[in-house]
């Protein structure tokens, strides 16, 4: 069973920092790895996927890399803003597999 | 707006209750699923589909039934409600990698 670690489990930053969110897996037999971002009370919202033949993806003040050889992969997110204050989930789907495995999250709170 | 709609939003049930938690989608994805999300474990597949007519079993699916008569309905029945499936249910879809997730059912039972 794939396993996904995201450590740590609560970041708190100043506004304005750069800063990095932490995702391991188990199985570096991956098909793909995508980043969510949740709300309190709200559903996920999809920020990154990154294909196994791919080694990151950026999406404005977002990157996210992938070592499947090492079995992590990190999310940077540049010039952290108060409306970055929310829950950052990675997930993992497995060659072969239908369903996504996910790690238990970081929750993020930006500082004004 | 385009998306995954779940209803209801919220749900207190008795022990031994049956319910269903309504899943729709209009974007024509095939693949639809569910999702538990309880507090230190992550999120966890109930059971997902792959298109109308085709149903499957995830990592937790007992106590849980699914049917998918239509592309655009994915409906999860709890036939006899237990504590332990206090939770929130996740309905998602999938086009191509994407997943387009709805807002959550947030369940008791009590």
């Amino acid at each position: 069973k794939q396993e996904v670690t995201q450590i740590p489990a609560a970041l708190s930053v100043p506004e304005g920092e750069n800063l990095v969110l932490n995702c391991s897996f188990t199985d570096s037999a991956i098909y793909n790895l995508q980043w969510f971002r949740q709300d309190p009370g709200k559903g996920l919202t999809s920020l990154l996927l990154i294909q196994s033949s791919q080694r990151e993806q950026t999406s404005g003040r977002l990157n996210a890399s992938l070592d499947k050889s090492s079995g992590r992969s990190t999310l940077y997110i540049a010039a952290s803003q108060p409306g970055d204050s929310a829950t950052y989930l990675c997930a993992a789907v497995k060659t072969g597999a239908n369903n996504l495995f996910f790690g238990t999250g970081t929750r993020l709170t930006v500082i004004p | 707006n385009a998306g995954v709609t779940q209803t209801p939003k919220f749900q207190v049930l008795k022990t031994g209750q049956s319910m269903t938690l309504q899943c729709a989608q209009d974007m024509n994805h095939e693949y639809m699923s569910w999702y538990r999300q309880d507090p230190g474990m992550g999120l966890r597949l109930i059971h997902y589909s792959v298109g109308a007519g085709i149903t499957d079993q995830g990592e937790v699916p007992n106590g849980y039934n699914v049917s998918r008569s239509t592309t655009e309905d994915f409906p999860l029945r709890l036939l006899s409600a237990a504590p332990s499936q206090t939770s929130v249910y996740f309905c998602a879809s999938r086009q191509n990698y994407g997943y387009t997730f709805g807002s959550g059912t947030r369940l008791t039972v009590v």
